[in-house]
């Protein structure tokens, strides 16, 4: 089974800050990468696919890059609407993987 | 418009056997390169992906929790069943459906609100 890591598990940021959380896979995933943001009491809404391709309506700040076995995701200027909880997952496999998430909080 | 609701008991007793509904609008998982998948979160937890069901009736599972679990569809209600057996107070979260389509390389793209379950006697 793939197992994701990602770090860190948590971030302290301002807005306009620059930010970026890493996702490793145990193994090859391809680009078979997604990320999702999740707010309390909130279900989780997808980010990015396919490691770079951004949902539609999602804005522009957001990014992902990578392949293989590293991926990233960055968010190039925080907004306050951005302070959430971050997932990766994998879907290359049988099976689905979330990585452990990581919390943005505000600085 | 896709929406995702799930439904079922909030409290069930340690050994009973859950039974969670997934009811949609908006798309058919009769449609080529759909599944529904089924995700929990216990409280102030990572996301646990559980289970899978393809339009081809293909079935997918948590290799850890593959013994517990049944996953079927209701193509003329648009539902997605998801059956956990011998249910345990380590299964409480709040389980949430989501639509995964595979021909556009999108993973949980429509997720449901999600239901809290809470396992005790």
């Amino acid at each position: 089974d793939t197992q994701m890591t990602q770090s860190p598990s948590t971030l302290s940021a301002s807005v306009g800050d620059r930010v970026t959380i890493t996702c490793r896979a145990s193994q090859s995933i391809n680009r078979w990468l997604a990320w999702y943001q999740q707010k309390p009491g909130k279900a989780p809404k997808l980010l990015i696919y396919k490691a770079s391709s951004l949902e539609s309506g999602v804005p522009s700040r957001f990014s992902g890059s990578g392949s293989g076995t590293e991926f990233t995701l960055t968010i190039s200027s925080l907004q306050p609407d951005d302070f959430a909880t971050y997932y990766c997952q994998q879907y290359n496999s049988y099976s689905r993987t979330f990585g452990q998430g990581t919390k943005l909080e505000i600085k | 418009q896709i929406t995702l609701k799930e439904s079922g008991p909030t409290l069930v007793k340690p050994t009973q056997t859950l039974t969670l509904t997934c009811t949609f609008s908006g798309f058919s998982v009769s449609t080529s390169g759909v599944g529904v998948g089924w995700i929990r979160q216990p409280p102030g937890k990572a996301l646990d992906w559980l289970a899978l069901i393809y339009w081809n009736d293909e079935k997918r599972y948590s290799p850890s929790l593959k013994s517990r679990l049944t996953i079927t569809k209701d193509t003329s209600k648009n539902q997605v069943v998801l059956t956990m057996t011998n249910m345990d107070p380590v299964d409480t979260a709040t389980y949430y459906c989501a639509r995964e389509v595979v021909p556009a390389g999108t993973p949980f793209d429509n997720w449901g609100q999600g239901t809290l379950v809470t396992v005790s006697s």
